[in-house]
């Protein structure tokens, strides 16, 4: 049973690029939350998907922007890219919203 | 804003050690995870408190949950290299369980 894969584990884009960055969650889950870890801080909260739509959405402008697929993978966008969006993502499944997370490895981003 | 402030942020001790971390808010949460990092992985749930007072136990870990529910602490005893990693607290939003906040953890380090 796979847990929850992130690609890819690297990546390292200019300012002012757009990434994408793709989430499979865990078998039997069907809720995707994405969050962005800074270097030497917590896991800030991005948004949630949930039956193809955003349910829930964190402090994040709309250059952050998301979807998902019927088979419950989704994609995290981020557009013209800042030296700040240089982090950790990370993507978390669960079986509705309120259940246990599982965390995916995560995408480490480089903006320069 | 529900915030979690996790102390102390840096930890180093020798194996064999006891030791305490300490998760604090001023906002009352429903439940609290306990969370560790190892670097390059994603966040791996240790346990979740709900009640109140609550004691859990994993194995040398104990997590309280405060009376008030408004904070939390993880104690280990005799330490182990292998307990070395970032321990992060989290909560779920008091608007939207669906939401966790996190806070910036504690970087402890085992040294044998």
């Amino acid at each position: 049973d796979a847990g929850v894969t992130q690609s890819p584990t690297h990546l390292i884009k200019t300012r002012g690029q757009q990434v994408t960055l793709r989430c499979s969650p865990k078998s039997g889950h069907d809720t995707v939350s994405w969050y962005q870890q800074a270097l030497g801080q917590g896991p800030q909260f991005i948004f949630q998907y949930y039956e193809e739509e955003e349910r829930q959405r964190g402090n994040f402008p709309d250059r952050f922007s998301g979807h998902q697929f019927p088979n419950y993978s989704s994609e995290l966008n981020v557009n013209a890219l800042l030296l700040g969006d240089s982090a950790l993502y990370l993507c978390a499944s669960s079986l509705f919203s309120y259940n246990e997370q599982f965390f995916g490895p995560g995408t480490r981003l480089t903006v320069l | 804003t529900q915030l979690l402030e996790q102390s102390p942020q840096f930890l180093s001790i020798q194996e064999g050690e006891n030791l305490t971390v300490y998760c604090n808010s001023s906002s009352v949460f429903s439940s609290l995870q306990w969370y560790r990092q190892e670097p390059g992985e994603g966040p791996v749930l240790l346990v979740t408190v709900v009640t109140g007072g609550e004691v859990k136990k994993l194995k040398r870990l104990t997590f309280q949950f405060g009376d008030a529910r408004k904070d939390s602490s993880l104690h280990i005893t005799a330490a182990q290299p292998g307990d070395t990693g970032l321990y992060l607290c989290a909560g779920p939003s008091a608007t939207n369980a669906g939401k966790s906040t996190f806070g910036d953890g504690t970087t402890l380090t085992v040294k044998p």
